[in-house]
């Protein structure tokens, strides 16, 4: 069990540019979570998938920000025109049940 | 809305020493109870759970108990060491498979 892969590990990007965020869960969870981790904001929720479908993206800004899960092995998150407030980590997570087992994260920033 | 709230850091305890993370929450509902332990570089590990009032979580001699009167959730370890030198976070979800609130985390350095 490979755990939750998250790629690229880092990513910087200009001002303005497009950034797109991997995540593989773990083989036969039903659920993933998107999280955005800061010092100043800590772990914030994003959004989350289960069973594909979007169920809450509660946590999104609403603008630049989109993620989709087009196959159960797979979601992206994406944020179009980076600004440097975007930077931190993105966290995706799995889960079965209630156990949610995290990935290492994408450092993402923006200069 | 929900909140959860934990001692601020960072701690610095000396090996063998005793470690109390303080962690209080707030939500309408009755929530399952996690702490999780973060690693320079890594996601969050799940440390335990616990789904149920006046039950005790434990892992790895971390304990902490559900106190549903107190809404409190306090991380208790008797002897640190020095591997334990981490951040923790504590969170709450309200229901089977939501996400989870996290609290502001807790970065405690165990020093020889």
């Amino acid at each position: 069990n490979a755990g939750v892969i998250q790629t690229p590990r880092h990513k910087v990007t200009g001002k303005g540019q497009e950034a797109t965020l991997w995540c593989e869960p773990i083989s036969g969870h039903s659920a993933v979570f998107w999280y955005r981790q800061t010092i100043v904001q800590g772990l914030e929720f994003l959004t989350y998938f289960r069973n594909q479908a979007p169920i809450d993206d509660s946590g999104m800004p609403k603008e630049r920000f989109s993620a989709q899960m087009p196959n159960q092995s797979h979601s992206t998150l994406k944020i179009q025109s980076t600004q440097p407030q975007d930077s931190a980590v993105y966290l995706c997570a799995s889960s079965a049940l209630y156990e949610q087992y995290f990935g290492p994260g994408t450092r993402l920033t923006v200069l | 809305g929900d909140s959860v709230t934990q001692t601020e850091g960072p701690v610095t305890l000396s090996e063998g020493t005793s470690l109390t993370v303080n962690c209080s929450y707030e939500t309408k509902q009755y929530p399952t109870l996690f702490w999780y332990v973060q690693y320079p570089g890594e996601g969050p590990q799940l440390l335990f759970k616990v789904p149920k009032a006046n039950e005790k979580g434990s892992s790895r001699g971390f304990e902490a108990t559900y106190n549903k009167e107190a809404t409190s959730f306090h991380l208790q370890k008797a002897s640190v060491q020095e591997s334990d030198s981490a951040v923790y976070y504590c969170a709450l979800s309200e229901d089977s498979g939501t996400y989870q609130r996290f609290g502001t985390g807790t970065k405690l350095q165990v020093v020889p």
